[in-house]
């Protein structure tokens, strides 16, 4: 098993340009999540999905949005880009709600 | 609402040193209670869990215990290793739907030789 995989490893991305962020997992978890991590601040989380077709809001979702259209897949889009989202996301992945989650090695973003 | 408060970093120490690190917290209900580790340039990786009161978990010659008369659940390690450097993160979770984790700031780890 890969485990969770997260594409691209890094990204510049200018003002106002938009991207996505793709996160796959194959241990066919029902829960998914995307978290951001900031210097110092931990992990806080964007979105999360308790299965293919349902996704909800977590602290700071401004700014992203996300689909689940598959078990394995959920991506992460940013269609304006600001400054204020340079960090680095985290996709993880459960298999039920309180369960262990399972993390991805990450994407390093800077928005200048 | 939920919260984990855990030590300021970040915390030197030299090879077989004795390590704690402190973690407390505020929760409704009965959450499970977690320790990730993250290593440099990576993700973060699950080190040990414990999902009721009084219990333990253990890995890597870490433990913790979950003690609910505190509401903490503190890190140790007897003999600290130069590879065990890293950013250590403590994090709750509620067993409920959709329920993510809350994580602390973290706490970075410096071992030397």
């Amino acid at each position: 098993n890969a485990g969770v995989t997260q594409t691209p490893k890094f990204r510049i991305l200018k003002i106002g340009q938009s991207m996505t962020l793709q996160c796959t997992q194959d241990m066919n978890h029902n829960y998914m999540y995307w978290y951001r991590q900031d210097p110092g601040m931990g992990l806080k989380l964007i979105y999360y999905s308790v299965g293919a077709g349902i996704t909800d809001k977590g602290e700071v979702p401004n700014g992203y949005n996300v689909s689940r259209s598959t078990t394995e897949d959920f991506p992460l889009r940013l269609e304006l880009a600001a400054p204020s989202q340079t960090s680095v996301y985290f996709c993880a992945s459960s298999y039920g709600g309180g369960d262990t989650q399972y993390f991805g090695p990450g994407t390093r973003l800077t928005v200048l | 609402g939920n919260s984990v408060t855990q030590m300021e970093g970040p915390v030197t120490l030299s090879e077989e040193a004795f390590l704690t690190i402190n973690c407390t917290y505020t929760a409704t209900g009965y959450p499970s209670l977690f320790w990730y580790v993250q290593y440099p340039g990576e993700g973060l990786q699950l080190l040990l869990k414990a999902t009721k009161a009084d219990d333990k978990g253990s890995n890597k010659g870490f433990e913790a215990t979950y003690r609910k008369e505190t509401t903490s659940f503190h890190l140790e390690k007897g003999s600290v290793q130069v590879s065990d450097s890293a950013v250590y993160f403590c994090a709750l979770s509620g067993n409920q739907a959709g329920t993510a984790l809350i994580f602390g700031k973290g706490t970075t780890l410096s071992v030397s030789s």
